[in-house]
């Protein structure tokens, strides 16, 4: 059975940084393209950053771009978004998924707060 | 990017009768690969997306046959046959064939 669990959200100022998480089990990330989504506060999904298998390739949503940096280490099985200069706008629920397009299998999310 | 439409953004509906969900996109969603990537998620409260369908019409493993995808080109459909409690949920679809990925506004449907 694959499961996803996320960490590392919380409460953070505007300009200040996080780190999310994302461990893996039933499921090898050296396979698999890994992709972040996130979900701000009762508003609809909006993909973020993806990383090819290998972190060859890696994308990102215009909006978070030069701020946000996706990376995996495949030896943990975990994926991880890097967030700098936060914005009151990257307030949501961040979910990561298994595909560059598929997104077959999701984590519980994890809440990131950016607010003074 | 494409934009991705869905009606109706509210779907009262009786327990036991069909439900249908629109989902237009701005471009054809037909990929150079033949495919085309479209796929449709369900969020029960509180809890994370879930797929149901990919590829307009490709069942997920586990998820019951009353939901059916269809549809091409720029136009695709979720079918609910039968509306359980167990449904009421956001609905998205979303498309892959074209980057970024992008989702729909989402639909919410509940029991009236």
């Amino acid at each position: 059975e694959v499961q996803l669990v996320e960490s590392g959200g919380g409460l953070v100022q505007p300009g200040g940084s996080l780190r999310l998480s994302c461990a893996g089990s039933g499921i090898t990330f050296s396979s698999y393209w890994m992709t972040w989504v996130r979900q701000a506060p009762g508003k609809g999904l909006e993909w973020v950053a993806n990383i090819k298998q290998g972190g060859s390739e890696k994308n990102y949503v215009d909006s978070v771009k030069g701020r946000f940096t996706i990376s995996t280490d495949t030896a943990k099985n975990s994926l991880f978004l890097e967030m700098n200069s936060l914005r009151v706008e990257d307030t949501a629920v961040y979910y990561c998924t298994t595909g560059r397009v598929g997104f077959d299998y999701w984590g519980q999310g994890t809440r990131v707060t950016v607010s003074s | 990017d494409v934009v991705m439409t869905q009606s109706p953004l509210s779907l009262p509906v009786t327990l036991g009768q069909p439900a249908s969900i629109s989902c237009k996109s701005s471009r054809s969603l037909v990929h150079g690969d033949g495919n085309t990537y479209l796929n449709w998620f369900q969020q029960r409260p509180g809890q994370s997306p879930r797929r149901l369908i990919y590829k307009v019409s490709n069942r997920d493993s586990g998820v019951p046959d009353r939901f059916s995808g269809s549809g091409s080109g720029t136009d695709f459909a979720l079918k609910i046959d039968r509306v359980e409690a167990d449904d009421v949920a956001v609905y998205y679809c979303m498309q892959g064939t074209h980057w970024p990925p992008t989702f729909g506004q989402g639909t919410k449907v509940e029991i009236q």
